[in-house]
């Protein structure tokens, strides 16, 4: 089992570019979130879905969007990328609202 | 508002010098109480969930304990291996799906 999966490892892209990033697990998991790392500043919660079809807004989610279309995949969108979003993001699952959460491999933004 | 300071930021230990490191908290109601590992270029890797004052968990050379302010890891005996960043997380009983993480220890053990 991969547990959770993340595209792709690595991206740069310019100012005003858009992506997606992708997550998928295989834990069967209701709950999954999208986090942002910084030096210094520890992970920070952009989006989060509690199950299929539904979204909320976590404590940074300015210039984000995020999609839950089935219960295994959430991605996360940026629409026209700056490089205040440059980072690396995480996505994680927990089995419900509250436990611990199982991280992915992470994929390093750069935004020049 | 709900916080998590750990201390100290980083932390140089020879092989088998054990030591602990902190994670105070302040939170209206504590859910759970959440310590995981993290190797660079890594996401996070669950270690241990804590959920009231007094409850220690273990494994191998790492034991975890909680206080009603502030949970402790200690380390026993480290390795190499055992260098990483640890972080602290807690989840309040106000904050469904929220939890509030530490910036880390980076944790470097000397052979």
């Amino acid at each position: 089992n991969a547990g959770v999966t993340q595209t792709p490892k690595f991206q740069v892209l310019k100012t005003g570019q858009s992506m997606t990033l992708q997550c998928a697990q295989d834990m069967n998991h209701n709950s999954m979130y999208w986090y942002r790392q910084d030096p210094g500043m520890g992970l920070r919660l952009i989006y989060y879905s509690a199950s299929e079809g539904t979204t909320d807004k976590g404590e940074v989610p300015n210039g984000y969007n995020v999609s839950r279309l089935n219960k295994r995949e959430f991605s996360l969108r940026l629409e026209s990328a700056a490089p205040s979003q440059t980072s690396v993001y995480f996505c994680a699952n927990a089995d419900g609202s509250w436990g611990e959460q199982y991280f992915g491999p992470g994929t390093r933004l750069t935004v020049t | 508002e709900d916080q998590v300071t750990q201390s100290p930021e980083a932390l140089r230990l020879q092989e088998g010098e054990s030591s602990s490191l902190n994670c105070s908290y302040t939170v209206s109601g504590l859910r759970g109480l959440f310590w995981y590992r993290q190797d660079p270029g890594k996401g996070p890797e669950f270690l241990f969930t804590l959920y009231s004052a007094g409850e220690e968990k273990e494994k191998e050379r790492l034991k975890a304990t909680l206080t009603k302010k502030e949970s402790f890891l200690h380390i026993t005996a480290p390795k190499p291996e055992d260098s990483a960043t640890y972080l602290c997380a807690v989840q309040s009983t106000s904050g469904t799906y929220k939890y509030i993480f530490g910036t880390g220890t980076r944790l470097k053990v000397l052979a």
